[in-house]
């Protein structure tokens, strides 16, 4: 079945950066975009990034424009984020999710997010 | 960016209720609209895709209806498994943006 697993919670000093995984399996990784979206302690969702596994190619929010890096290693079907520069305001749990469309580029509208990985516990803290 | 905005936020009903959410863009979205539950601790599941489409697996008695600015998600009898938050999101641009969510809570 298609799935997404994230890596561990990691515990992280202000100023720092912290790198989150998403490992893809179930489907072929390069045919999906995939994105990252976060979610501060009782608050909603918000959206961060997009990355095109086949050729790399990122689009993020302006919001974290120049503090976020995403990547991604074909040969383990597996994303990253990279978020720098780390504050208190970034503790969040960080999730990984499947652009999905009903067919062509799930770049375009319309896409929504299926599945999602477990989430990954950032916690940014002097 | 699209701004959404979802009412109730928070809202308490009784197994069997029918329930409404509503969620408003800030511009036409077409039917660019997608439906998230989330349970404590847990991912975001996908309800509902492109305003209507019920996804795989989802009970029959979740549906959802609109287009433009104004959408809505109907649960027709609430079960204990459906308390939960639910999220609207918007996919009219590759910036998605979601509402602040609707928790809904036993009576």
């Amino acid at each position: 079945q298609v799935q997404l697993v994230q890596s561990g919670a990691e515990v992280k000093k202000p100023g720092a950066s912290v790198k989150v995984s998403c490992k893809a399996s179930g489907y072929t990784f390069t045919s999906y975009y995939m994105h990252w979206v976060r979610q501060a302690p009782g608050q909603g969702l918000e959206w961060m990034g997009i990355i095109n596994p086949s050729g790399g190619s990122t689009s993020y929010a302006q919001k974290f424009q120049g503090r976020v890096t995403m990547t991604r290693d074909t040969s383990t079907s597996t994303v990253y984020m990279e978020l720098s520069s780390l504050r208190s305001e970034d503790t969040a749990v960080y999730y990984c999710a499947r652009g999905d469309c009903s067919g062509g580029s799930c770049y375009f509208p319309p896409f929504w997010f299926d599945p999602w990985g477990q989430g990954t516990l950032v916690t940014v803290s002097s | 960016d699209i701004q959404m905005t979802q009412s109730p936020s928070s809202l308490s009903a009784s197994v069997g209720d029918r329930v409404t959410i509503t969620c408003r863009a800030s511009q036409s979205i077409s039917s660019y609209l997608n439906w998230y539950q989330q349970k404590p601790g847990k991912a975001p599941k996908l309800l509902i895709y492109a305003a209507s489409s019920l996804q795989s697996g989802v009970p029959s008695r979740f549906s959802g209806s609109g287009s433009g600015t104004d959408f809505t998600l109907t649960i027709s009898s609430l079960q204990p498994e459906d308390f939960a938050t639910y999220y609207c999101q918007q996919s009219y641009s590759t910036s998605c943006t979601f509402g602040q969510g609707t928790k809904l809570e036993i009576k």
